[in-house]
């Protein structure tokens, strides 16, 4: 299994601009997160996935919007780039029949608005 | 909702002494506290994990303590080596109707000097 897959891993956007970072997993896991951490921030949740259809916001969503059309796939858009989403943007899974189990991360995408 | 302090955000030790990072979560309904060791450029992984209904768990060199009543649970590194340096981060979660998400403390930068 390859786990939890980001695409890309750098990119850096001007301001305005538009863009879809991907994550994709291999663990047949419902949930997906994603998740944004800056310097000493720890990681904050943007949008949560229980499930293909199914997305709900976490402590951050502004300006990013997100969609699960399959269980494996859950790609998060930012609409209109502002320098405030410079960050770096983490992916994870898990797998629930009930709460609490394990999040399996990505290796993130570094993004970088100018 | 959750709120999660973490302490220190810095801890330097020599080789082979032990470190201690301490968390505080705020919802007395949280159950589960995942801690986390991300090394530089790389993804958050999964190092130990408690749920509330134990007290203290132990992985070789690593220990993770819960205080229910105090609300406050605690990473435990013994006989530390160079590579234990990296970033650690604590988290906390209620599951249920939250479905598993994750709050994070803000990571201690942990260093162990040769």
């Amino acid at each position: 299994n390859a786990g939890v897959t980001q695409t890309p891993k750098f990119r850096i956007l001007k301001i305005g601009q538009s863009m879809t970072l991907q994550c994709t997993q291999d663990m047949n896991h419902n949930y997906m997160y994603w998740y944004r951490q800056d310097p000493g921030m720890g990681l904050k949740l943007i949008y949560y996935s229980v499930g293909a259809g199914i997305t709900d916001k976490g402590e951050v969503p502004n300006g990013y919007n997100v969609s699960r059309s399959t269980t494996e796939d859950f790609p998060l858009r930012l609409e209109l780039a502002a320098p405030s989403q410079t960050s770096v943007y983490f992916c994870a899974s898990s797998y629930s029949t009930e709460s609490n189990q394990p999040q399996h991360f990505g290796d993130g995408t570094r993004l970088s608005i100018l | 909702g959750e709120n999660v302090e973490q302490h220190p955000s810095t801890l330097s030790v020599q080789e082979g002494d032990s470190a201690v990072i301490k968390c505080t979560y705020s919802d007395s309904a949280s159950n589960y506290f995942p801690w986390y060791k991300q090394e530089l450029g790389k993804r958050p992984q999964l190092i130990i994990d408690i749920r509330s209904n134990v007290g203290e768990k132990k992985d070789q060199r690593i220990a993770v303590t819960l205080n229910k009543t105090a609300k406050h649970f605690s990473l435990h590194i013994t006989e530390t080596q160079p590579e234990d340096s990296a970033v650690y981060f604590c988290a906390a979660s209620r599951g249920g109707s939250t479905l598993g998400r994750l709050y994070f403390g803000r990571g201690t930068q942990l260093t162990v000097w040769p």
